[in-house]
């Protein structure tokens, strides 16, 4: 079955790095797109970043624009979120989620809870 | 950047009632770029329609989407104890991909 587990959060000071990971199973990796959503605290979605099934296309939120990179590395079928420049608004639980190729996310993780605080 | 409204932001119904959540957007978009999801405290979120109108696998047909241009509706026809949720629609057109507030149905 399709899984995506996400790992890798944590309390990190402000200007701090952080890297997610996310693996997959279940699925051939290679053959979809991936996303990272995240959820402030009591708050709504907010999509963070987007690479293409190759990793040829990658896009970000503005607000994330700059300071945070996303990868995956198909022989490990893991997708990445390279974090930097932390903020206290980055605050966030994580979630890599799959472009099902129906225009929307099939599957999710359980999501990583990110902390940016001094 | 497509922003979505939705409405109201909490519903109060008895289980049983019909839920009607609306997804209103700031310019038109193809109905083939607009999901809801569901989401429970301490869960992920999970796809329930995508498309406008097409069921994800494993969804109750009491689940049921509509809408065109800038206006969409998600129904549930008679509400189950597990539908004390809250809904989000997305638009997947492209980037910036974004979604809206959120609707919470919650147990009146």
């Amino acid at each position: 079955q399709v899984q995506l587990v996400e790992s890798g959060g944590g309390v990190v000071q402000p200007g701090r790095s952080l890297r997610l990971s996310c693996a997959a199973s279940g699925f051939i990796f290679s053959n979809y797109a991936l996303h990272w959503v995240r959820q402030a605290p009591g708050k709504g979605l907010e999509w963070v970043a987007v690479i293409s099934y190759d990793g040829s296309n990658k896009y970000f939120a503005d607000s994330v624009k700059g300071r945070f990179t996303v990868s995956r590395d198909s022989s490990k079928n893991t997708l990445f979120l390279q974090m930097n420049s932390l903020r206290p608004d980055d605050t966030a639980v994580y979630y890599c989620a799959r472009d099902g190729y129906t225009y929307a996310y099939d599957y999710w993780g359980q999501g990583t809870l990110v902390t940016v605080s001094s | 950047e497509i922003v979505l409204t939705q409405s109201p932001g909490t519903l109060s119904l008895s289980p049983g009632e019909r839920a009607t959540l609306s997804c209103r957007a700031s310019q038109s978009f193809s109905s083939t770029y607009l999901a809801w999801y569901q989401q429970k405290p301490g869960q992920a979120p999970r796809l329930l329609i995508y498309g406008a109108s097409s069921r994800a696998t494993g969804i109750p047909d009491r689940f049921s989407g509509s809408g065109s241009g800038t206006d969409f509706t998600l129904t549930i026809s008679r509400l189950e104890p597990e539908d004390f949720a809250v809904y989000y629609c997305q638009q997947y057109g492209g980037s910036p991909w974004t979604f809206g507030q959120g609707t919470k149905v919650e147990i009146k």
